[in-house]
């Protein structure tokens, strides 16, 4: 159980240009899901917390204009990156948390998204 | 903020040696410690955690120990392989927003 998928798992995309990636609980419902921005040979930085039917809370630094989170059901998230530019390029992770099992302490992550703005 | 500080960056051990990662962490409130290993190029996968009314665990040859007095958290990992090689991430949140901040990771050689 507790299985996330994300979708896509590689996207190149031209500068300027905005990008959405995809975050499901197949087999739960997610209340909170998080987004994870990781660069090369680094940790994973949490970006927002969003919750089903609420507006995402950002972390310090991470503008929200440029990364808009909608969790709109309790199975999907969705990250868009507007206005790409190439010091956007990373991978971008989601996990989530729900309803009882092994989902409910958020250690289900996503497969991850690599996204290269050229 | 909350913080969580790793220690080693990098860590370079024989085949078949024991192998200890460090973490401390900020936040009073954190009550639960996820340990992860992730590959090049693919999203962490748990390997082991702990909550805080446990003092140690252990599957394995892996084991993680928590003195919550001194807020700080260990990953020993015995009788090392080749395919224990990976980058090594400690984590703490707490039941109440669920909230995972990472430490720095380790990244750990297995020389065989």
């Amino acid at each position: 159980g507790a299985v996330v998928s994300q979708h896509p798992s590689r996207v190149i995309c031209k500068s300027g240009t905005s990008v959405k990636i995809e975050c499901r609980s197949l087999d739960f419902q997610a209340t909170t899901m998080f987004w994870y921005r990781q660069f090369p040979k680094q940790s994973l930085m949490l970006m927002a917390t969003s919750n089903e039917g609420s507006k995402a809370t950002y972390e310090q630094g991470v503008e929200k204009d440029k990364f808009l989170i909608n969790h709109a059901s309790l199975t999907l998230s969705t990250l868009t990156v507007t206005s790409a530019h190439p010091e956007d390029s990373s991978f971008y992770i989601c996990s989530a948390v729900g309803q009882g099992g092994r989902s409910r302490w958020g250690y289900t992550f996503g497969s991850g998204t690599r996204l290269t703005v050229v | 903020g909350e913080n969580v500080e790793q220690h080693p960056s990098t860590l370079s051990v024989q085949e078949g040696d024991s192998a200890v990662i460090k973490c401390t962490y900020s936040d009073s409130a954190s009550n639960y410690f996820p340990w992860y290993k992730q590959e090049l190029g693919k999203r962490p996968q748990l390997i082991i955690d702990i909550r805080s009314n446990v003092g140690e665990k252990k599957d394995q040859r892996i084991a993680v120990t928590l003195n919550k007095t001194a807020k700080h958290f260990s990953l020993h990992i015995t009788e090392t392989q080749p395919e224990d090689s990976a980058v090594y991430f400690c984590a703490a949140s707490s039941t109440g927003g669920f909230k995972t901040i990472f430490g720095a990771g380790t990244r750990l050689f297995v020389k065989a």
